[in-house]
């Protein structure tokens, strides 16, 4: 089972500032198969990011997604309200279990 | 408007069963593989189980293997997610999601369509 690790647990940005959210897999994976998620309180997972650098249609192009074998990050260029909630990192298509990460918390500061 | 629609949540007691259902509309739901995903209250998103479009493989998470069973009906448009002994830590809302496949120069799998999600509560 691929286990991935986000970090950090929690970021506290401004509106305007860059966030960068990591995810790190416990054995190389293709960057085929890791997605991102965007979830807001109440609501359900949103598809961010797939292929690691994909956006998802209608995805603004301030959200970026990077990296390779067992290291990925999801760059919000420039925070905008709407932007803060929790992003969780995904591996999905490789093998099952189709495991997530615990989630980082995006948070105004 | 491509849509899901999770029912069949609700209160069971510690050892109980339930069946979820993800009615779905707006694509060819015959085409696309399926995926259950839940979230405990105030925690992460826990992948369960896949199906394929033909039902011809089932894949399940180990803390449900055994225990819940995913099964679907292309005539109905129709995903199912059977829970038996049914655990406190099964407590969640529970969502359908659909595995979309994109092609290019490669094989890309993601899950691109969420249902709102049905809560189940185990408790005594």
């Amino acid at each position: 089972e691929i286990v991935l690790t986000q970090s950090p647990g929690t970021l506290s940005l401004s509106p305007g500032e860059r966030a960068t959210l990591s995810c790190r897999a416990s054995q190389s994976l293709s960057s085929s198969y890791l997605v991102w998620y965007q979830q807001k309180p109440g609501q359900a997972p949103r598809l961010l990011i797939y292929a690691a650098s994909s956006r998802a249609t209608g995805i603004p192009d301030r959200f970026s997604g990077s990296g390779s074998g067992t290291d990925f990050t999801l760059t919000i260029s420039r925070l905008e309200p709407e932007d803060f909630a929790v992003y969780y990192c995904q591996q999905y298509g490789h093998s099952p279990p189709y495991t997530f990460g615990q989630g980082t918390q995006l948070e105004i500061k | 408007e491509v849509q899901l629609v999770e029912s069949g949540g609700g209160l069971v007691q510690p050892g109980g069963s339930l069946r979820l259902s993800c009615a779905a509309s707006g694509f060819t739901f015959s085409n696309y593989n399926m995926n259950w995903v839940r979230q405990a209250p105030g925690k992460g998103l826990e992948w369960l189980s896949n199906i394929g479009s033909s039902s011809s493989a089932k894949y399940y998470a180990d803390s449900v293997k055994g225990r819940f069973t995913i099964s679907r009906d292309n005539a109905k448009n129709s995903l199912y997610l059977q829970m038996n002994s049914l655990r406190a830590e099964d407590t969640a809302v529970y969502y359908c999601a659909r595995e979309m496949v994109t092609v290019t120069t490669s094989y890309y799998y993601y899950m691109d369509v969420w249902g709102k999600g049905t809560t189940v509560t185990v408790s005594s």
